[in-house]
């Protein structure tokens, strides 16, 4: 079963405007909750991550917002430029662990 | 350096026919894995090895074998292709049990014919 939902499935936002993405999850045993970017035809990226102790975490234009008791968490890309614009994808799994549990993605696309 | 390279980066073949993708990575990571990315961008664990020795197998058709000759090679070989198997495989590695870092491959875009 799906083990990490996430919202919406594509997005256009303007240059310059604010991206939001969501993502919800069931299993209370994860412990860490990775954004990873990725470019047509390339493999996904690391953009961003954060554990369940802190409810936020921000670097340069990106930031997770983490709901523990909602079970959510999402991701604000503040300023949107074009170069943002790609595939993103939430997961959850543990930390000490053999696999991520991806969310099914989200088409970002910045209009200049 | 290119930290995580699979090879090839595209393959075509037909139906019935047996092939290979090969994953090498140069971090010392001592986890590597394969990922399916089907045609809706959905990326799903298929296997996942530590330092040689099978981790998960994520019920996937026996029709795919990975093979870990060490730890900084993981391959993927399947029989028997069929339409279905179209995708993109993405290999990644990671320190021992540690998702934290996992790094991924540029990916091999497989298509069945």
């Amino acid at each position: 079963q799906q083990q990490v939902k996430q919202s919406p499935q594509s997005l256009i936002v303007q240059k310059g405007g604010i991206s939001i993405i969501n993502c919800a999850y069931e299993n209370t045993a994860f412990d860490y909750f990775p954004w990873y970017q990725q470019f047509p035809g390339k493999g996904p990226a690391l953009l961003i991550a954060i554990r369940p102790d802190v409810s936020e975490k921000k670097e340069g234009r990106f930031t997770i917002s983490f709901n523990k008791s909602a079970k959510q968490f999402s991701l604000h890309i503040m300023d949107s430029q074009p170069g943002d614009s790609a595939t993103y994808f939430c997961a959850a799994s543990k930390v000490r662990g053999y696999a991520l549990n991806f969310g099914k993605g989200t088409s970002l696309l910045v209009t200049p | 350096d290119t930290a995580v390279s699979q090879t090839p980066k595209y393959l075509v073949t037909q139906m019935g026919n047996d092939k290979s993708i090969k994953c090498e990575q140069n971090l010392g990571h001592d986890t590597m894995y394969w990922y399916k990315q089907d045609s809706k961008k959905f990326l799903k664990i298929m296997f996942s090895y530590n330092n040689k020795e099978l981790i998960i197998n994520e019920t996937v058709p026996n029709r795919f074998s990975p093979k870990s000759p060490d730890k900084a090679h993981l391959n993927l070989h399947i029989n028997s292709l069929e339409l279905g198997d179209s995708a993109v495989y993405f290999c990644a590695s990671s320190p021992r049990d540690r998702n934290t870092e996992a790094f991924f491959g540029q990916g091999t875009r497989l298509t069945v014919v």
